[in-house]
């Protein structure tokens, strides 16, 4: 069984183009989480989908940032308008669907997003 | 209030020491508090967790003590490896909630040979 695979594993892009971060979940689970790991700093909640819902965002930036999880294919984290403060590491996490009090959240290697 | 703080910062440990690493909370209503293991270059791993109606909980080498009263949680590391070295995160998860993880700002570790 595969783990969380994200891609790309690394990117590069210049100030005001577009970043798009794929997640695909480890067989069976529909959940997906999204954290945002700046330098030298934890781990910041950032949105919780399931397929085709956005469930929580409340740890989404207003303006740019935006994230689906469609009923086929990968989950799609998207930043517009890239700046440099976008810099950072972006990991996934997926976990199986509900009926436990809590379910193990399994992380993938990130993105490392550089912003010139 | 929906924060963790993790210390220290950094740690270093001769081999076969014992690094302990400290979490502290507000919040009264997170009831699920994991470690994450997280080597340079990789995602976090899910090392160890409890519950706050536990207070002490270990897994092979690595123990958690938890005293709910002072809302505080450390990680013990017994007989520490050089490929224990690593960087550590404390987590807290809110009860009922979307299960999302608060994670401490995280330790590294080193243990040197």
């Amino acid at each position: 069984n595969a783990g969380v695979m994200q891609n790309p594993r690394h990117l590069v892009r210049r100030r005001g183009q577009e970043a798009r971060l794929r997640c695909s979940p480890m067989k069976g689970h529909s959940h997906v989480y999204w954290y945002r790991q700046l330098p030298e700093e934890g781990l910041k909640f950032m949105v919780y989908l399931q397929k085709e819902n956005i469930i929580d965002e409340s740890g989404m930036p207003k303006e740019r940032f935006s994230a689906e999880f469609p009923k086929e294919g990968p989950s799609i984290l998207r930043i517009q308008q890239v700046v440099r403060g976008d810099s950072a590491a972006y990991f996934c996490a997926s976990s199986p669907p509900g009926g436990r009090f809590y379910n193990e959240q399994f992380f993938g290697p990130g993105t490392r997003l550089t912003v010139l | 209030q929906q924060q963790v703080k993790q210390s220290p910062q950094s740690l270093i440990v001769q081999k076969g020491g014992i690094p302990i690493i400290n979490c502290a909370y507000e919040n009264t209503a997170f009831d699920y508090f994991p470690w994450y293991q997280q080597f340079p270059g990789k995602g976090p791993a899910l090392l160890i967790a409890i519950r706050p109606d536990v207070s002490e909980k270990k897994e092979g080498r690595f123990t958690i003590s938890f005293n709910k009263s002072a809302k505080q949680f450390s990680l013990h590391i017994m007989d520490s490896q050089p490929g224990d070295s690593a960087t550590y995160f404390c987590a807290a998860v809110l009860s009922g909630n979307t299960g999302k993880l608060i994670f401490g700002q995280g330790t590294t570790l080193q243990v040197k040979p």
